[in-house]
Order: C-alpha cells, then structure tokens, then sequence
C-alpha cells in the first residue's frame, strides 16, 4: 500500500533552518509529484510547492520563493523539504502528499515544526 | 485570507443531510476541477472527493460532490457521529500556478 512516512517532530531557533524528510514506498517514486503542505496551529492548509522525483524539478509558491528548498533521493525515495529564516509564523504542521499536480491522494503523517527561542 | 470561501462551521444531527459550500473564480473553481479533503481530529487530511464528484476506493457513497461555475459543494447525506471533522475543498489555481485550499469547514454533528 502506498505509504508516506516522515520525519520527526523539530525545535528550531528564530532564523535557523529546519530540514523535514518523507520516505515513499508502495508505488513507483518517480511517477508521482510530492508536494508539500502546512498547516499552522487552528488554520487551513497552505501548499509550499512540489517536487518532480523524476527530473527534481520544482515548482514553488510565490510565499515561500527564496526561502525553501525541494530536492529528492531517487535510491532511497525520499523527498525532502529545507525552509530557512524561520520566523515563529512557520510554527506548523508540515505534510508531503502525493499525487498528479492538484490531486493529493495519500499524506504522510505531518511532522510539527516549533520555532521558539 | 484563502482563495477559496468556506463556512467556517456547519452541524447536523445523525441522519441528516448536510451540505457545505465552496466559492471560487474563474482563475480556480471555474475552470479547473474541484478536490475535496476530510480531515479527522489530530490527523493528516484525506482526500475524500476528486474530480468534482469523483470518491476513492474505500469513501462511502453517503459523499458527494458537485460544482457550478464558479462554486462548488460536498454533501453528506445519513450524517454520522464519525463525519465529525473539517472539511476543505481544494482546486488548481492558474493564477497562483498551484493548488489552493479553502479555509475548512468544521462539521459538529450535534
């Protein structure tokens, strides 16, 4: 069955960076776009872009432009997402989803990222 | 502020039909197809409807979608205790060159 598991919960100080990983398994990794979505405490769902595994290519939001990083394991399938300068409004929940560009079939199961000095 | 308008809440009591809006623009709603995603208290989101009215394997058939213009809806008929949860619906945007998420619905199902 098609799985996304990923990474641990992060602390992070105001301006570091925060690396959060997704592990693919159950389908063909280089089929299907990953995207990543967050979620701040009592909001909806944001997308940050989405990464390609077959070419590594990314597209991003216009919010997160300069500030977040997609790149992609093919050997492990595993896609990670690195934001920067973080600031205590990225305190969130971020997911990886996967699916054709606007159709997010299966979660992982969100990692919480705190920023907090 | 999201793209999309939603109610922020709805209820029903078990058994009932509920219906929950999704307003949109011709950059969104209106030209592109509508998703729609349920997510459960302390989990990740699910989707739930694709392709306007579409269910995936395993979403019982009480789900169903539909749209009309620029708008569109999920409706939960027999509501029951378990459809406790919120509600977004979700579409491609060209305007954004991305998907965009409505602000959820909290369904109480009283």
């Amino acid at each position: 069955q098609v799985q996304l598991v990923q990474s641990g919960a992060e602390v992070k100080k105001p301006g570091a960076s925060v690396k959060v990983s997704c592990k693919a398994s159950g389908y063909t990794f280089t089929s299907y776009y990953v995207h990543w979505v967050r979620q701040a405490p009592g909001h909806g769902l944001q997308w940050m872009g989405l990464i390609n595994p077959s070419r590594g290519s990314t597209s991003y939001a216009q919010t997160f432009q300069g500030r977040v990083t997609m790149t992609r394991d093919t050997p492990t399938s595993t896609v990670y997402m690195e934001l920067s300068s973080l600031t205590s409004d990225d305190a969130a929940v971020y997911y990886c989803a996967r699916g054709p560009i606007g159709t997010l079939d299966h979660w992982g199961q969100g990692t919480q990222v705190t920023v907090s000095s | 502020q999201s793209v999309l308008t939603q109610p922020p809440s709805a209820s029903g009591t078990p058994g009932q039909r509920v219906t929950i809006s999704c307003s949109g623009s011709t950059s969104n709603i209106g030209s592109e197809t509508v998703n729609w995603y349920q997510q459960l208290p302390g989990t990740a989101p699910k989707l739930l409807i694709y392709n306007v009215n579409q269910r995936p394997s395993g979403v019982p058939d009480r789900f169903s979608g539909s749209k009309s213009g620029t708008s569109a809806s999920l409706a939960i008929s027999g509501l029951q205790s378990e459809d406790e949860a919120d509600y977004y619906c979700a579409t491609w945007d060209d305007s954004l060159n991305g998907p965009v998420f409505g602000g959820g619905t909290k369904l109480t199902v009283l």
